[in-house]
């Protein structure tokens, strides 16, 4: 079975653009989760999901970034304008239930802002 | 709040040397559950166990074990016999249930890296 697919796996943008990361999650699973990598913050929640709806998106940082879940078997991640303070890897994640089903992470979006 | 702690920031040994790796979580919930994961260098995170609060029993799976002690707040995760391809970024993370229930937030610890040698 496929894992959780992301694309595109690098990004390299300009300050200023817009900048758009797509998550594809294991099918079946309820739950979608936006993380974020860096080496100062380590790895933080940013939103997720239940049944395409968004629950806590308390660690989005700014109005920046949005995400959305149209359906089951989509999600993105969108910043606008990006910053340099943005370059991270953004890994998608999906659950199959609740807090007692492990995550399964796809291979992340390493994203670089000039 | 949650926290996990990883106190060892790095941990190098020599291959077939054993290794554990500390986990130290806090948190006020009495339902709850811990996880550890793997980034080798490729990046990806990889899952490798989950326990709940209700079990302590200690689990092995190959050269892996798991020693999880309620009374000192710790997961820690034991790899026997190492192997250079276990050199790689180890999390460990905990998630209670929502007061609404629902949901699954993860909080990780800073992670511990180890290197395995030739």
């Amino acid at each position: 079975d496929a894992g959780v697919i992301q694309s595109p796996r690098h990004e390299v943008t300009e300050m200023g653009q817009e900048v758009t990361l797509r998550c594809k999650p294991i099918s079946g699973h309820d739950y979608l989760f936006w993380y974020r990598q860096t080496m100062m913050r380590g790895l933080e929640l940013l939103i997720y999901f239940n049944n395409n709806v968004p629950i806590d998106d308390s660690g989005m940082p700014e109005d920046r970034f949005s995400a959305k879940m149209p359906n089951a078997s989509f999600s993105t991640l969108k910043i606008q304008p990006s910053e340099p303070r943005d370059s991270a890897v953004y890994f998608c994640a999906s659950s199959e239930r609740g807090n007692d089903h492990e995550q399964y992470f796809g291979p992340g979006t390493r994203l670089t802002v000039t | 709040a949650q926290k996990v702690t990883q106190a060892q920031t790095e941990i190098s040994v020599v291959e077939k040397e054993d290794v554990t790796l500390d986990c130290v979580y806090e948190t006020r919930d009495t339902t709850y559950y811990l996880f550890w994961y793997k980034q080798p260098p490729s990046g990806e995170l990889v899952f490798l166990i989950r326990r709940n609060s209700f079990d302590e029993q200690n689990e092995i799976s190959g050269r892996y074990s798991w020693n999880f002690q309620k009374s000192t707040s710790s997961f820690n995760f034991t790899i026997t016999a190492s192997q250079v391809v276990d050199s790689a970024v180890y999390f460990c993370a905990l998630s209670v249930p929502p007061p609404r229930g629902g949901g699954n937030k993860l909080t990780f610890g800073t992670g511990t890296q180890l290197k395995v040698e030739l």
